[in-house]
């Protein structure tokens, strides 16, 4: 198996919602990261899990809170968005010095 | 700091005629060039890994080279089909991936 799902594939939320962003790998990657890419833009590094550890927050909003519940799950959740948070919300997992595996994305709406 | 830069920013070919995109990087220690390929709204597919200096990869109609400098996506005799965003990515010491803007190529039939 050498996916990364993502769910869900699109979201619409308002201002005052909660939601979450679901990533999942079962290729026994231990570092797991969530990007976030704007129209034309490339993906732009948001938080790094590293064997289930925070290992890097990009000076992310508090709006933006990722959780590691293990080494296959990673969620970000998501809280009082703004309208400048809509984007493709991309998973990705590495083992190591080896490629990114990238999820499909969450292409998100903030009304 | 890290850099990647790419050119050019956006390519229209006519099928069948061959070019180059370029990638040019300055990172404190290359460990892996990587190239991707991203369709609209989709998560980026990998295609290449590069590791040193004068190392090559081929896949289909598409080769990758690397110098010290910069890589290479070579693009033969294009289809169609190969019309995406092509993403250069490397990753240094620090161990993050830094990626580059990408180049839009557009395949007209």
């Amino acid at each position: 198996d050498t996916e990364v799902t993502q769910t869900p594939k699109h979201l619409v939320m308002g201002m005052t919602n909660k939601k979450s962003l679901k990533c999942e790998q079962h290729m026994g990657h231990r570092a797991m990261y969530w990007y976030k890419q704007k129209a034309k833009k490339p993906p732009e590094l948001m938080f790094v899990y590293s064997y289930e550890k925070l290992s890097i927050n990009e000076s992310v909003p508090s709006r933006f809170s990722p959780e590691c519940p293990n080494s296959s799950l990673l969620n970000l959740h998501l809280h009082a968005l703004q309208p400048e948070d809509s984007a493709l919300y991309l998973c990705a997992s590495s083992q190591g010095r080896e490629k990114l595996f990238f999820g499909s994305g969450t292409q998100l709406s903030v009304l | 700091e890290d850099q990647v830069t790419q050119s050019p920013e956006a390519l229209r070919l006519q099928e069948g005629e061959s070019s180059s995109l370029n990638c040019s990087y300055t990172v404190s220690g290359l460990r892996g060039l990587f190239w991707y390929r991203q369709d609209p709204g989709k998560g980026p597919e990998f295609l290449f890994t590069l590791y040193s200096a004068g190392e090559e990869k081929e896949k289909e109609r598409l080769k990758a080279t690397l110098t010290k400098k910069e890589s290479f996506l070579h693009i033969t005799a294009p289809k169609p089909e190969d019309s995406a965003t092509y993403l250069c990515a490397v990753q240094a010491n620090g161990q993050n991936f830094v990626f580059g803007p990408g180049t839009r190529l557009s395949v007209l039939p």
